[in-house]
């Protein structure tokens, strides 16, 4: 199947600092990725869908300018979490659809745990 | 957008079909069904999606109600490895294409 690689797969900062994490597809366009993220025994919460080229559509209560996303070609995009607090630790995964299929599957990434000390 | 019921958790024995059972009475006409499973600390992973007819693929396969309210994934062979939650989505309608995901079903299986 198709394969979508995030980077890094860990990361520990310290609070107020920024880090960016990457989510490429590896074999095939992606018009649209997906950032969500997971915190210990819950589910995946859906933060944003980004588009290639456009600026990326937020779901309630995410904020934007704490959230940065950039998808500036088919098969990159970037979550950047802005002054990191430890209450921003958590696992995000993106996900990204083929350019060729609305009813096709997404596919995930392997996801990123974020520490934030 | 139309929302699962899944039960919290499942227990299957090894070698024995696991059949995990989704409500989704309020599903509309043009959405899909789709199944994705997460192992601990891993990305979710696709398995199988429909629309009214059956689904069989080389992991699964997904029964839909002929009134496509609810629909049952099943891995006719389970074994260790098919530990993990799994989450029966219904797909937002519009191209868009988002995936929200429910609580799904932990299924644990034993030796």
């Amino acid at each position: 199947g198709a394969v979508v690689s995030q980077h890094p797969s860990r990361v520990i900062c310290k609070s107020g600092t920024s880090v960016k994490i990457e989510c490429r597809s590896l074999d095939f366009q992606a018009t649209t990725m997906f950032w969500y993220r997971q915190f210990p025994k819950q589910s995946l919460m859906l933060m944003a869908t980004s588009n290639e080229g456009s600026k990326a559509t937020y779901e309630q209560g995410v904020e934007k300018d704490k959230f940065l996303i950039n998808h500036a070609s088919l098969t990159l995009s970037t979550l950047t979490v802005t002054s990191a607090h430890p209450e921003d630790s958590s696992f995000y995964i993106c996900s990204a659809r083929s350019a060729s299929g609305y009813t096709g599957e997404l596919f995930f990434g392997e996801g990123s745990r974020l520490t934030v000390l | 957008d139309a929302k699962t019921t899944q039960p919290p958790s499942m227990d299957c024995a090894e070698g024995r079909a696991a059949n995990l059972p989704c409500n989704h009475s309020t599903i509309s006409g043009n959405e899909y069904v789709y199944w994705y499973r997460q192992i601990h600390s891993q990305g979710p992973q696709y398995i199988i999606h429909g629309l009214k007819n059956n689904e069989t693929n080389e992991m699964a396969s997904l029964i839909i109600t002929e009134d496509r309210k609810s629909s049952t994934l099943i891995l006719p062979h389970a074994t260790l490895r098919d530990t993990a939650v799994y989450y029966c989505i219904v797909r937002v309608s519009g191209n868009t294409g988002k995936l929200i995901f429910g609580q799904g079903t932990t299924l644990q299986v034993k030796p």
